[in-house]
Parts: structure tokens; sequence; C-alpha cells
């Protein structure tokens, strides 16, 4: 399957800062996504990350809050804003599409290994 | 929209039994179907998916089964093994100009396997 690398893997930060999440992929791929996974819960989709475009929310995520860049094929940031203890999720980027490596299916989603926040 | 609801929450077996989840989705216009593993501290693991044209798919000791009548589908474990513990989702979505789009999740279910 794809190598779908986050960095950074986890961080602790203070209520009212800004974290930058980044998320490459060792291929192009046609979709990005992010999603949120609370402490314990299922996954919820943020955005889809369109390449040279805005990014598309989902209904209850806006992109003053979750702003989101997608420069090119293999790479996308997603940053959680103004932070507050109630963004302390894992956020998790995932892909579609593009050019088929490492058995990986060009139509399903991969998910990268996740980013673990902690707000206090 | 469409809402997917996944039973059950949790599932202890002996290792060596089978396992089964079930999960039930609204919409019928969803066409595609997968199952991710997620175990502690990792993201989720793609292990088997199905398209509403096929009613059954099989692999290794994992198969999935699709009633589209019935709206629902369900994982299959069999001679589970103790790494098999681990969160599954399923999930559901609606395949359109050449992409999944947005999956939409199950709440999950906690598999442990005793040794």
């Amino acid at each position: 399957s794809a190598v779908i690398s986050q960095k950074p893997s986890r961080d602790i930060c203070q209520r009212g800062t800004s974290l930058t999440i980044q998320c490459q992929v060792d291929s192009q791929v046609t979709m990005m996504f992010w999603y949120r996974q609370q402490p314990g819960q299922s996954l919820t989709l943020i955005a889809t990350a369109n390449q040279g475009s805005e990014a598309t929310y989902e209904s209850g995520f806006v992109i003053d809050k979750f702003p989101i860049s997608r420069p090119n094929l293999t790479f996308s940031t997603l940053t959680v804003s103004n932070m507050s203890p109630e963004d302390s999720s894992i956020y998790l980027c995932s892909v579609e599409g593009g050019v088929p490596t490492g058995g990986r299916k060009t139509d399903t989603q991969y998910f990268g290994p996740g980013t673990r926040l902690t707000v206090l | 929209g469409e809402n997917v609801e996944q039973h059950p929450s949790t599932l202890s077996v002996q290792e060596g039994d089978s396992a089964v989840i079930k999960c039930t989705y609204s919409d019928s216009a969803s066409n595609y179907f997968p199952w991710y593993k997620q175990e502690l501290g990792k993201g989720p693991q793609l292990i088997i998916d199905i398209r509403s044209n096929v009613g059954e798919k099989k692999d290794q000791r994992i198969a999935v089964t699709l009633n589209k009548t019935a709206k629902h589908f369900s994982l299959h474990i069999t001679e589970t093994q103790p790494e098999d513990s681990a969160v599954y989702f399923c999930a559901a979505s609606m395949h359109y100009g050449g992409s999944q789009g947005n999956l939409i999740f199950g709440k999950g279910t906690k598999l442990s396997v005793k040794p």
C-alpha cells in the first residue's frame, strides 16, 4: 500500500495556539482527505484537500478553524487554529486515486498513521 | 445523509473461534463498503472492501457479505488469532466521479481475542 507519513506524530499544545500537520505521500494521488478521530470515537471527515483550489469542508467545519493547503499531488497540510481542549483528537489524512504503487488500489482510501494532538 | 450503525461495540472471542461484526446503512445509493482495522496508536488499515455489484468477498481468513435489499453488510473473521485484536470500523460511501467520496464510518467494534 502507499507510504503515507504525517508530521508531527504527536504534540501537546497550549490553548489559543495553532498547529500545522503535514501529510506526505510517496506517489501522486488524486484525492487527499483530512479526518478527525476524537478519543475512543469513530472518524469524521473534516474536508477534502483539492490541489490548486480551496478545500471542500464538511458541515460543522470551517476554513478559519481548519485551513488546509495542497500545493501538489503528494503533499497537504491541515492547521488547527486557536486551539481549545475540545480540539484534542487524532487527526488523520487519507489518500485515494493517482498512480498505483506498492500494491495500492487506486479506487479506495488509505490512511496515514495519524497525529495525536493534546490541547491543555 | 448516510448513517452507518455498527454492532457490537465490543466483542471477545477465544483464539480459533470466529468473529462476526455487522453494519447497517441508510442510504440505498451507497455502493462501496470498506472495512478498516485500527491497532492502538496507528491509523486505520484497509483489510477488505466490497462493492454493491458483489454479494460476498473473501480474502484468506476474512470475508465480507453484503445484502443490498436489507442494507446491511458483515465482516467475518475465522480462526481468530491474538493479533486480530484491534478496533474494526465499517464504512459506506457512494462512488461518483472516480472517487469514493465521503466515507461514513460506523462507531467501531473493539475485538479482543483471548489466547
